[in-house]
């Protein structure tokens, strides 16, 4: 069954530092997400992307997020200057077309920042 | 602006014996209903999922789920719980307006322990 992929696993940096996330979503589907999940804490949502454009963002998502699909593949997710606060595991998530069609996840992306 | 709430977010049950995780939410339109489970160290699996029609659902692992308009619920069950049903599990809703196209919102969620 196709899956989400997600790189890296864990990633250690330093505050101050720009990290990106990267994800393959499955091939065919449309609509890309991230989420985050602090530890602890329920699962939020940062941002939606479709047609090469965020559809929508959270408050979480101010100017320090940043999103991207540089190519046919892969969508990223940037933190231009990290801050403590973004310690979180990072899940992103891809959906095909179709009403109720579910959201299919990474494995997530464990960030700590130091 | 919809919402969930997960009552408990730690159960613990014995192996064999039925499994019951609360849901409940708020929409303002006929939601999307979904519960997802997290084992360690993954991501989010969908067990099963409430759009239209029947209002009992069937996932795998031999949960099911039923949808319950009047009381805006939405409650996980299995009748007989196994050792590798210890997880966490998210419920979680959506509607199918707006350029976001199938957000989700999830709840707390709730830490299931299975004991021998």
């Amino acid at each position: 069954e196709p899956e989400v992929t997600q790189t890296p696993s864990h990633q250690v940096t330093q505050m101050g530092q720009e990290v990106i996330l990267r994800c393959v979503p499955i091939s065919n589907h449309l609509y890309f997400y991230w989420y985050r999940q602090i530890l602890g804490q329920k699962v939020e949502f940062l941002v939606s992307f479709y047609n090469n454009e965020i559809s929508e963002k959270s408050e979480i998502f101010d100017d320090q997020f940043s999103v991207e699909r540089p190519d046919g593949s892969n969508f990223t997710l940037k933190i231009r200057s990290t801050k403590l606060e973004d310690s979180a595991m990072y899940f992103c998530a891809s959906r095909g077309t179709g009403e109720g069609s579910p959201l299919h996840f990474g494995n997530g992306t464990r960030l700590t920042v130091t | 602006a919809q919402s969930v709430t997960q009552l408990g977010s730690h159960v613990s049950v014995s192996e064999g014996a039925l499994v019951l995780l609360r849901c409940n939410y708020s929409s303002s339109v006929p939601p999307y209903l979904f519960w997802y489970v997290q084992y360690p160290n993954q991501g989010l699996q969908l067990l099963l999922k409430y759009t239209t029609g029947a209002t009992l659902v069937k996932g795998i692992n031999g949960f099911e789920a039923e949808f319950k308009k009047s009381e805006t619920s939405f409650h996980l069950t299995k009748p007989s719980a196994h050792m590798s049903d210890a997880a966490e599990y998210f419920c979680a809703v959506s509607d199918f307006m707006g350029a976001a196209g199938n957000k989700l919102t999830f709840g707390g969620g709730t830490r299931v322990l299975v004991k021998p």
